[in-house]
Protein backbone atom coordinates (compact mmCIF):
# COMPACT_ATOMS: atom_id res chain seq x y z
CA UNK A 1 0.00 0.00 0.00
CA UNK A 2 1.66 3.07 -1.32
CA UNK A 3 1.09 5.64 1.80
CA UNK A 4 1.73 8.89 -0.60
CA UNK A 5 1.40 8.99 -4.34
CA UNK A 6 3.58 12.25 -6.43
CA UNK A 7 2.70 13.19 -10.17
CA UNK A 8 4.19 13.63 -12.70
CA UNK A 9 7.01 10.96 -12.88
CA UNK A 10 9.11 13.76 -14.91
CA UNK A 11 8.31 17.67 -15.75
CA UNK A 12 9.85 19.63 -18.28
CA UNK A 13 9.49 23.38 -18.13
CA UNK A 14 10.76 25.98 -19.98
CA UNK A 15 12.95 28.71 -18.12
CA UNK A 16 10.52 31.11 -16.12
CA UNK A 17 7.33 28.58 -16.53
CA UNK A 18 5.84 27.22 -13.36
CA UNK A 19 6.46 23.85 -11.92
CA UNK A 20 3.77 21.91 -10.07
CA UNK A 21 4.06 18.69 -8.09
CA UNK A 22 1.06 16.87 -6.56
CA UNK A 23 0.89 14.76 -4.02
CA UNK A 24 -1.52 12.97 -2.12
CA UNK A 25 -1.21 10.77 1.23
CA UNK A 26 -3.85 8.34 3.43
CA UNK A 27 -3.12 8.16 6.68
CA UNK A 28 -4.62 11.15 8.18
CA UNK A 29 -2.06 10.79 11.41
CA UNK A 30 0.56 12.29 9.16
CA UNK A 31 1.00 15.80 10.86
CA UNK A 32 4.63 16.68 8.36
CA UNK A 33 4.66 17.22 5.13
CA UNK A 34 8.72 17.98 3.48
CA UNK A 35 9.34 18.37 0.24
CA UNK A 36 13.17 17.07 -0.44
CA UNK A 37 15.21 18.75 -3.60
CA UNK A 38 18.31 16.07 -4.96
CA UNK A 39 20.95 16.39 -7.57
CA UNK A 40 22.66 13.73 -8.80
CA UNK A 41 25.13 12.35 -6.47
CA UNK A 42 24.02 14.04 -3.65
CA UNK A 43 21.75 13.22 -0.65
CA UNK A 44 18.31 14.28 -0.59
CA UNK A 45 18.12 18.10 1.16
CA UNK A 46 15.23 19.53 2.66
CA UNK A 47 13.58 22.40 0.54
CA UNK A 48 10.25 23.47 2.16
CA UNK A 49 7.93 22.00 4.47
CA UNK A 50 4.28 22.33 5.83
CA UNK A 51 1.87 21.26 8.71
CA UNK A 52 -1.66 20.83 8.21
CA UNK A 53 -2.86 23.53 10.39
CA UNK A 54 -2.09 25.90 7.47
CA UNK A 55 -2.55 25.86 3.95
CA UNK A 56 0.07 27.67 2.49
CA UNK A 57 3.70 28.39 2.98
CA UNK A 58 6.35 29.96 0.58
CA UNK A 59 9.75 30.68 0.94
CA UNK A 60 11.37 32.86 -2.17
CA UNK A 61 10.27 31.06 -5.28
CA UNK A 62 8.84 27.39 -3.50
CA UNK A 63 5.28 27.38 -2.72
CA UNK A 64 3.24 24.48 -0.75
CA UNK A 65 0.23 24.39 -1.09
CA UNK A 66 -1.81 21.81 1.53
CA UNK A 67 -5.08 20.93 1.13
CA UNK A 68 -6.30 18.67 4.24
CA UNK A 69 -9.84 17.83 3.15
CA UNK A 70 -8.49 16.45 -0.03
CA UNK A 71 -5.33 14.99 1.47
CA UNK A 72 -3.36 16.38 -1.10
CA UNK A 73 -0.63 19.21 -1.48
CA UNK A 74 1.82 20.67 -4.05
CA UNK A 75 4.88 22.19 -4.59
CA UNK A 76 5.35 25.51 -6.78
CA UNK A 77 8.40 26.42 -8.08
CA UNK A 78 7.63 30.28 -9.42
CA UNK A 79 9.82 31.47 -12.35
CA UNK A 80 11.99 28.19 -12.45
CA UNK A 81 15.80 28.30 -13.28
CA UNK A 82 17.58 25.46 -14.92
CA UNK A 83 19.36 25.20 -11.51
CA UNK A 84 15.96 23.82 -10.03
CA UNK A 85 16.93 20.85 -12.38
CA UNK A 86 16.46 18.04 -10.20
CA UNK A 87 14.83 15.25 -8.33
CA UNK A 88 11.74 16.26 -5.72
CA UNK A 89 10.66 14.29 -3.19
CA UNK A 90 7.44 14.71 -0.82
CA UNK A 91 7.37 13.13 2.12
CA UNK A 92 4.59 12.87 5.08
CA UNK A 93 5.22 11.60 8.60
CA UNK A 94 4.15 11.48 11.94
CA UNK A 95 5.85 11.71 15.24
CA UNK A 96 5.38 8.28 15.99
CA UNK A 97 6.32 7.24 12.86
CA UNK A 98 8.69 6.65 10.40
CA UNK A 99 8.85 9.46 7.05
CA UNK A 100 7.25 8.33 3.99
CA UNK A 101 7.97 9.14 0.47
CA UNK A 102 6.44 9.81 -2.53
CA UNK A 103 8.01 8.14 -5.90
CA UNK A 104 9.93 11.13 -6.89
CA UNK A 105 9.52 13.85 -9.55
CA UNK A 106 12.47 14.54 -12.25
CA UNK A 107 12.16 18.23 -12.99
CA UNK A 108 14.09 19.29 -16.21
CA UNK A 109 14.04 23.28 -16.55
CA UNK A 110 14.72 24.06 -20.34
CA UNK A 111 16.62 27.42 -20.76
CA UNK B 1 31.86 20.30 8.72
CA UNK B 2 29.78 18.11 6.98
CA UNK B 3 27.07 17.09 8.89
CA UNK B 4 25.94 13.45 8.25
CA UNK B 5 28.82 12.00 6.54
CA UNK B 6 29.17 8.29 5.53
CA UNK B 7 31.94 6.33 4.40
CA UNK B 8 32.88 4.71 1.75
CA UNK B 9 31.24 7.30 -1.58
CA UNK B 10 31.66 4.16 -3.13
CA UNK B 11 31.71 0.47 -2.80
CA UNK B 12 31.89 -2.72 -5.81
CA UNK B 13 32.22 -5.95 -4.56
CA UNK B 14 31.94 -9.27 -5.15
CA UNK B 15 28.52 -11.33 -5.05
CA UNK B 16 28.51 -13.48 -1.17
CA UNK B 17 31.05 -10.64 0.21
CA UNK B 18 30.07 -8.98 3.39
CA UNK B 19 30.85 -5.19 3.49
CA UNK B 20 29.95 -2.76 5.78
CA UNK B 21 28.96 1.34 5.59
CA UNK B 22 29.61 3.55 8.33
CA UNK B 23 28.03 6.73 9.35
CA UNK B 24 28.28 9.56 11.31
CA UNK B 25 26.27 12.74 12.42
CA UNK B 26 27.61 15.91 14.25
CA UNK B 27 24.25 17.29 14.89
CA UNK B 28 23.92 15.93 18.05
CA UNK B 29 20.30 14.15 16.68
CA UNK B 30 18.74 11.54 18.92
CA UNK B 31 17.57 9.77 15.85
CA UNK B 32 18.85 8.34 12.62
CA UNK B 33 18.07 6.35 9.48
CA UNK B 34 19.07 3.61 6.77
CA UNK B 35 17.41 4.57 3.56
CA UNK B 36 17.70 2.77 -0.09
CA UNK B 37 17.38 4.39 -3.45
CA UNK B 38 17.17 1.58 -5.98
CA UNK B 39 17.79 2.68 -9.83
CA UNK B 40 14.37 4.29 -10.12
CA UNK B 41 14.87 6.51 -7.33
CA UNK B 42 12.38 5.03 -4.92
CA UNK B 43 13.54 6.14 -1.45
CA UNK B 44 12.71 3.26 1.04
CA UNK B 45 13.54 3.17 4.73
CA UNK B 46 15.00 0.30 6.10
CA UNK B 47 16.20 0.94 9.70
CA UNK B 48 15.67 4.00 12.68
CA UNK B 49 17.44 3.93 15.94
CA UNK B 50 16.73 6.52 18.34
CA UNK B 51 18.99 7.15 20.85
CA UNK B 52 20.88 4.04 19.95
CA UNK B 53 17.77 1.80 20.53
CA UNK B 54 16.14 0.16 17.33
CA UNK B 55 13.02 1.74 16.59
CA UNK B 56 11.50 0.81 13.16
CA UNK B 57 12.77 -2.14 11.09
CA UNK B 58 11.06 -2.45 7.62
CA UNK B 59 10.97 -5.66 6.09
CA UNK B 60 14.73 -6.17 5.20
CA UNK B 61 16.72 -9.25 4.90
CA UNK B 62 18.00 -10.37 7.87
CA UNK B 63 21.51 -9.96 5.83
CA UNK B 64 21.09 -6.87 6.60
CA UNK B 65 22.51 -5.73 10.40
CA UNK B 66 22.35 -2.02 11.73
CA UNK B 67 24.82 -1.42 14.42
CA UNK B 68 24.59 1.96 16.93
CA UNK B 69 27.54 2.45 19.11
CA UNK B 70 26.19 5.47 20.29
CA UNK B 71 23.89 8.25 19.29
CA UNK B 72 26.29 9.99 16.93
CA UNK B 73 26.92 6.60 14.81
CA UNK B 74 25.24 4.52 12.97
CA UNK B 75 26.50 1.72 10.95
CA UNK B 76 25.41 -0.74 8.29
CA UNK B 77 26.78 -4.03 8.28
CA UNK B 78 25.45 -6.63 4.91
CA UNK B 79 26.42 -10.16 4.83
CA UNK B 80 26.36 -12.48 1.88
CA UNK B 81 25.76 -9.61 -0.75
CA UNK B 82 23.55 -10.35 -3.51
CA UNK B 83 23.04 -8.66 -7.24
CA UNK B 84 19.84 -7.16 -5.74
CA UNK B 85 21.63 -5.26 -3.18
CA UNK B 86 23.26 -2.90 -5.33
CA UNK B 87 21.47 0.65 -4.72
CA UNK B 88 22.33 4.02 -3.18
CA UNK B 89 22.16 3.79 0.76
CA UNK B 90 21.79 7.20 2.18
CA UNK B 91 22.11 7.74 6.29
CA UNK B 92 19.77 10.38 7.74
CA UNK B 93 19.57 12.06 11.46
CA UNK B 94 16.67 13.95 12.70
CA UNK B 95 16.17 15.54 16.22
CA UNK B 96 13.40 13.30 16.70
CA UNK B 97 11.10 11.13 14.86
CA UNK B 98 8.92 12.40 12.12
CA UNK B 99 11.17 15.88 11.80
CA UNK B 100 13.42 17.30 8.85
CA UNK B 101 16.06 14.34 7.69
CA UNK B 102 19.09 15.16 7.31
CA UNK B 103 20.79 13.23 4.72
CA UNK B 104 24.43 11.92 4.07
CA UNK B 105 25.83 12.22 0.33
CA UNK B 106 25.34 8.70 -0.14
CA UNK B 107 26.81 5.27 -0.43
CA UNK B 108 27.04 3.86 -4.46
CA UNK B 109 26.83 -0.07 -3.97
CA UNK B 110 27.51 -2.29 -6.61
CA UNK B 111 27.35 -5.99 -6.57
CA UNK B 112 28.91 -7.84 -9.27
Amino acid sequence: QQQVKQSPQSLIVQKGGISIINCAYENTAFDYFPWYQQFPGKGPALLIAIRPDVSEKKEGRFTISFNKSAKQFSLHIMDSQPGDSATYFCAASSAAGKSTFGDGTTLTVKP
Amino acid sequence: DTAVSQTPKYLVTQMGNDKSIKCEQNLGHDTMYWYKQDSKKFLKIMFSYNNKELIINETVPNRFSPKSPDKAHLNLHINSLELGDSAVYFCASSSGQGEKLFFGSGTQLSVL
